[in-house]
C-alpha cells in the first residue's frame, strides 16, 4: 500500500488566515519530501522541498516541517489567498532499491479558500 | 515559458484504436516519466526513461508502451485503450533520480469514445 497519506482529505478556511496540510508518512528509510500543489486541469506544480536531514524549510509564504520521530510531513501557508485554492499532495521519495528516486504520493487535501 | 510541454491537451480516441501521447521539455533533465492521473486520485506512475535506460514500473499494463528518441522528446503509446484508460496523463521531469523534484507539465486528458 501507500506509505505517504494525509489526514484531512478537504480543508476550507477564510481568505486572510493561516492554513495547515497535514501528510503522515509510513517509511522511515525515506529521505527527501515534497509538496505540489495542482490546480484544476494543470498538472502538479512544486512548491518546497525538504531533506530529512532538516525539520524545516520556509519559502515565500509556505513553510515545510518534517517530524521523523512521528513521520509526519506539514504544510503552512500564510495568509491564504483565493489563489491557493487547490489541491495539494505530499511526495516521498525513497532513494535506494529498484525504485530509487520514486515518487510516492499521498492522496491529496482540497484546499478551499472563502472570500 | 512552459519547460515540460504535452501535446495535445486533450485527446479523444475511440476503444481499440492506437493512440500517443507527446511530451517535450527544454530542461535537458536526465529522467523523464509519465503519470496516469485519475479523477480525485493522485498520480500512478507508469514508468521512467532515466536517459535512454526504461524503467516500468511492476503493474504497469503491457497496453502502455513508451519511446524517448532524443533528451526532449518522450512519447506514451496505449495500443488498444480501453475505457478504463481514460485519464489524464502527466509528464514529468528530473534533473535525476536522487533528492531532485519532478516538474510536470500540465497533461493531456484522454477520453475513450
Amino acid at each position: 500500500g501507500e506509505s505517504v497519506g494525509l489526514h484531512l482529505p478537504t480543508l476550507s478556511v477564510q481568505e486572510g488566515d493561516n492554513s495547515i496540510i497535514n501528510c503522515a508518512y509510513s517509511n522511515s528509510a525515506s529521505d527527501y519530501f515534497i509538496w505540489y500543489k495542482q490546480e484544476s486541469g494543470k498538472g502538479p506544480q512544486f512548491i518546497i522541498d525538504i531533506r530529512s536531514n532538516m525539520d524545516k524549510r520556509q519559502g515565500q509564504r509556505v513553510t515545510v516541517l518534517l517530524n521523523k520521530t512521528v513521520k509526519h510531513l506539514s504544510l503552512q501557508i500564510a495568509a491564504t489567498q483565493p489563489g491557493d485554492s487547490a489541491v495539494y499532495f505530499c511526495a516521498e521519495t525513497q532513494n535506494y532499491g529498484g525504485s530509487q528516486g520514486n515518487l510516492i504520493f499521498g492522496k491529496g487535501t482540497k484546499l478551499s479558500v472563502k472570500p | 515559458d512552459a519547460m515540460v510541454i504535452q501535446n495535445p491537451r486533450y485527446q479523444v480516441t475511440q476503444f481499440g484504436k492506437p493512440v500517443t501521447l507527446s511530451c517535450s521539455q527544454t530542461l535537458n533533465h536526465n529522467v523523464m516519466y509519465w503519470y496516469q492521473q485519475k479523477s480525485s486520485q493522485a498520480p500512478k506512475l507508469l514508468f521512467h526513461y532515466y536517459d535512454k535506460d526504461f524503467n516500468n514500473e511492476a503493474d504497469t499494463p503491457d497496453n502502455f508502451q513508451s519511446r524517448r528518441p532524443n533528451t526532449s522528446f518522450c512519447f506514451l503509446d496505449i495500443r488498444s485503450p480501453g475505457l478504463g484508460d481514460a485519464a489524464m496523463y502527466l509528464c514529468a521531469t528530473s534533473r535525476d533520480l536522487v533528492s531532485q523534484p519532478q516538474h510536470f507539465g500540465d497533461g493531456t486528458r484522454l477520453s475513450i469514445l
